[in-house]
């Protein structure tokens, strides 16, 4: 099975602030990765797939990166709406999922 | 629109059997992959597995293969999720979610709403 690993678990930041969210896989993935964004009590949202294409209808500054095994999720200038539980997931095993456990992005 | 409407929330007693629903719309349900995500309380995503309503190929999750049972109705563009015998473990909101193809794999385009499930005696 492929592992999925997020760092950090959670981070507190500002409005205003640039973060950036680090996935690593246990093996090469060939950009078969996602982001998804979950808000409390709602389903995920997708946000990038491919690593860096960002998926309609969301904003731009949400941004991926990576190759190989490490992959990045970067937002510029956070904003209140983006207060959030922000998931990888790898889809290199078609079908066969592995999610990252998550980051809490939260308030300072 | 795509649309993707799961049934209610549950509360059952352990030993007890279960079946949810996901209602899905605006698409053609027998070309499309229909999956279930797991989602324990205050925990991460978990992929349960996922059908082909078109010839019902099924693919299990091995956490998974053996405890659930997957399975659609054409007739009514509808996916079922399925327990013979509950466990209190299995307390946890399950999303069902349409798998979109990208290159040789699927990331997920669309999510259901969520079905919570509580299984408590």
């Amino acid at each position: 099975d492929i592992q999925l690993t997020q760092s950090p678990s959670s981070l507190s930041a500002s409005v205003g602030d640039r973060v950036t969210i680090t996935c690593r896989a246990s093996q090469g993935i060939s950009n078969y990765l996602a982001w998804y964004q979950q808000k409390p009590g709602k389903a995920p949202n997708l946000l990038l797939y491919a690593a860096s294409r960002l998926q309609s209808g969301v904003p731009s500054r949400f941004s991926g990166s990576g190759s190989g095994t490490d992959y990045t999720l970067t937002i510029t200038s956070l904003q209140p709406e983006d207060f959030a539980t922000y998931y990888c997931q790898q889809y290199y095993t078609a079908l066969s999922w592995t999610f990252g456990q998550g980051t809490k992005v939260e308030i300072k | 629109e795509v649309q993707l409407v799961q049934s209610g929330a549950e509360v059952k007693k352990p030993g007890e059997s279960l079946k949810i629903s996901c209602e899905t719309s605006g698409y053609k349900f027998n070309e499309w992959w229909i999956a279930w995500v797991r989602q324990m309380p205050g925990k991460g995503l978990e992929w349960v597995g996922t059908i082909f309503p078109g010839d019902s190929d099924t693919r299990y999750s091995p956490s998974f293969q053996g405890q659930v049972t997957i399975s659609a109705d054409k007739s009514i563009t509808t996916a079922y999720l399925q327990w013979s015998s509950l466990r209190a473990s299995d307390t946890a909101m399950y999303y069902c979610v349409r798998p979109h193809p990208d290159r040789s794999g699927y990331y997920i385009d669309y999510w259901g709403q969520g079905t919570r499930v509580t299984v408590s005696s």
